[in-house]
């Protein structure tokens, strides 16, 4: 089993819709979590970090975690196709941050 | 504004060559990490350095070296450069190991092997 697990996509989503994207990991202790967001040919930006269970809201983006289920996910609102990008998921071990690998969404105008 | 910066986009070495990929940032940072990231398998770490001089491997540091002289470079040193480290290398920088929230990372160094 992976550390980090995402689904790679493709994801395609209308314009203006909620786009959903998710990530499970597989070690319990750890307790930090990030979001990435990576456009073709460019390095990844952190969007979204999150450490409590809930939901965390930044604009149009929501992060929600579940440590329980081991599970963590993105929610992008009112998708636009400025959001067109690889989306990679990214957990904190002991000292090293370990990354899905990355899901690909495409948003249709 | 430039932040994390590598020495070079794009580069194509024969087999068997030693390969220098240089990454420097102007944040003071205390930790740097080199990874690469290929198609299907995200980023993985090769190694990082949380000090001058120190430096810890990560999960593929195999083929791989680094060096560490001074806190804002870090090198990234392919010793005899073989096909299958054909790939996009990221080099990375972080405040602190509790500040994961603040890493940046550079443009890349998409590396060819032939």
């Amino acid at each position: 089993q992976k550390e980090v697990e995402q689904n790679s996509g493709p994801l395609s989503v209308p314009e203006g819709a909620i786009a959903s994207l998710n990530c499970t990991y597989s070690d319990r202790v750890s307790q930090s979590f990030f979001w990435y967001r990576q456009y073709s040919g460019k390095s990844p930006e952190l969007i979204m970090s999150i450490y409590s269970n809930g939901d965390k809201e930044d604009g149009r983006f929501t992060a929600q975690l579940n440590k329980a289920s081991q599970y963590v996910s993105l929610l992008i609102r009112d998708s636009q196709p400025s959001d067109s990008a690889t989306y990679l998921c990214a957990v904190k071990g002991a000292q090293k941050l370990v990354f899905g690998q990355g899901t690909r969404l495409t948003i249709n105008p | 504004d430039v932040k994390v910066t590598q020495s070079s986009r794009y580069l194509v070495k024969r087999t068997g060559e030693k390969v220098f990929l240089e990454c420097v940032q102007d944040m003071d940072h205390e930790n740097m990490f080199w990874y690469r990231q290929d198609p299907g398998l995200g980023l993985r770490l090769i190694y990082f350095s949380y000090d001058v001089k120190m430096k810890e491997k990560g999960d593929i540091p195999e083929g791989y070296s680094v060096s560490r002289e001074k806190k804002e470079r870090f090198s990234l040193i392919l010793e005899s450069a073989s096909t299958n480290q054909t790939s996009m290398y990221l080099c990375a920088s972080i405040p602190g190991l509790a500040y994961y929230n603040e890493q940046f990372f550079g443009p890349g160094t998409r590396l060819t092997v032939l």
